[in-house]
């Protein structure tokens, strides 16, 4: 079955130390693999893709995700923590074969704490 | 450049009653997906149209409905209003639709049925 699970629904950091929110995406799932992120009240906006190229992939706001074929992981990390980063994060990934849709994880929330 | 628009923003409908939400895509893309996000469901796919086809369709009863105009512009339509039917509607631009190139997300639309 298609699928992208999100380790953890919540996670809090403190200002300044790493972030790291964890997806793993089913064996069927093609490698277009995505990183959205929500603000209160607002749509999805993009921080970042791996579409076959480079398996580090470098985002918007000092976000990466490396893309980890034989973990079927591809997990999001920030060295720092700001406490703009406080949101909900959802890890997408693209499903083709006639459906060409995204499949979601069921979302992250991200505190970030003085 | 501008970005995905939705409209309205909020809704508030009766039981019962149809709605119309409209997505206008960045200019050139061709590919609009629609999104269902619900606090238990989490983002579920509804379905896409390209160059004003319906090429995909999500697990949704016929009371959900969409259609594309030559300028590529959406509008969604849910026909006899349910409270389950409460959610924010996302839609999403895509230059091909195919994955590689991405999905743009409008603010979306908060629809309440009451």
């Amino acid at each position: 079955a298609q699928s992208v699970t999100q380790l953890g629904s919540h996670v809090s950091v403190s200002e300044g130390a790493l972030v790291l929110l964890r997806c793993n995406y089913s064996s069927s799932v093609p490698p277009y693999l995505f990183w959205y992120v929500q603000y209160p009240n607002q749509g999805l906006q993009l921080l970042l893709k791996y579409t076959s190229a480079a398996t580090l992939v470098k985002g918007i706001n000092g976000f990466e995700a490396e893309f980890k074929k034989s973990e079927t992981s591809f997990h999001l990390t920030k060295p720092s923590a700001h406490m703009s980063d406080a949101a909900e994060y959802f890890c997408a990934g693209f499903v083709s074969g006639g459906y060409n849709k995204l499949i979601f994880g069921a979302g992250t929330r991200l505190a970030v704490h003085p | 450049k501008a970005g995905v628009t939705q409209t309205p923003r909020y809704l508030i409908k009766t039981r019962g009653q149809q709605v119309t939400l409209s997505c206008s895509p960045i200019s050139g893309h061709r590919s609009v997906s629609w999104y269902q996000q619900t606090p238990g469901q989490g983002l579920q796919f509804l379905f896409e149209y390209f160059s004003e086809t319906q090429r995909n369709k999500g697990n949704f009863p016929g009371r959900f409905s969409g259609r594309q105009f030559s300028n590529s512009r959406s509008e969604m339509n849910v026909s006899t209003l349910e409270l389950g039917d409460s959610a924010l509607y996302l839609c999403a631009s895509s230059i091909s639709g195919t994955g590689d190139d991405g999905y743009t997300f409008g603010s979306g639309t908060r629809l309440t049925v009451v």
